[in-house]
């Protein structure tokens, strides 16, 4: 009974290159959310997706981030032309039901993005 | 002002001593409730669900929700120093969409 599946766990980029998180939700999960954690702060959210839709991107930059959950295949976060901020820990969460208040995430291991 | 505010740590409390964790939210739209923890270098996880006004046991954890105060707690009972983490409180409203609080690391000193 596999939990949600990211990779890699750790990356590394150097300025300019791209960044792509893969994320597979738990088996029957078909919501994925994507949150950002700088060092010692919370948990920031960035994007809420279901297949094939974007339901909420209200925390995505408006530049260099995009996600996106095909029908088949798991959920990517691309980020390009990386930048030393970008560094941290990027976490997917699923849940089995959306677009109500009740639904419990579970969450990934996470994806330790370095720019170097 | 933050959507959601947890009490600022760190909170250090002796091995089996109650742990007090408290939040308040903003936007009355938050109908649901969710406490996670958080080892330092991991992943979130859900330790409890409150949805409704009162309280919620778990075996050591408590949640309380008081919606006319907006106001979460989560009490966790003859504390362990295992229990020493990160808590995480998260708000959902009717559209599903989360939204965390900065966190408050409890230490438990054996």
């Amino acid at each position: 009974n596999a939990g949600v599946m990211q990779n890699p766990r750790h990356l590394v980029r150097r300025r300019g290159q791209e960044a792509r998180l893969r994320c597979s939700p738990m088996k029957g999960h078909s919501h994925v959310y994507w949150y950002r954690q700088l060092p010692e702060e919370g948990l920031k959210f960035m994007v809420y997706l279901q297949k094939e839709n974007i339901i909420d991107e209200s925390g995505m930059p408006k530049e260099r981030f995009s996600a996106e959950f095909p029908k088949e295949g798991p959920s990517i976060l691309r980020i390009q032309q990386v930048v030393r901020g970008d560094s941290a820990a990027y976490f997917c969460a699923s849940s089995s039901l959306g677009g109500q208040s009740y639904n419990e995430q579970f969450f990934g291991p996470g994806t330790r993005l370095t720019v170097l | 002002q933050k959507e959601v505010e947890q009490n600022s740590g760190p909170l250090s409390v002796p091995e089996g001593a109650i742990a007090s964790l408290n939040c308040t939210y903003s936007d009355r739209g938050s109908q649901s409730f969710f406490w996670y923890r958080q080892y330092s270098g991991k992943s979130p996880e859900l330790i409890m669900s409150i949805y409704s006004n009162g309280d919620k046991e778990d075996g050591r954890f408590t949640a309380q929700l008081n919606k006319a105060s907006q106001y979460v707690s989560l009490l966790i009972r003859d504390s362990q120093p295992s229990d020493s983490a990160t808590y995480l409180c998260a708000g959902n409203t009717n559209a599903g969409k989360s939204t965390f609080g900065d966190g408050t690391t409890l230490t438990v000193k054996p």
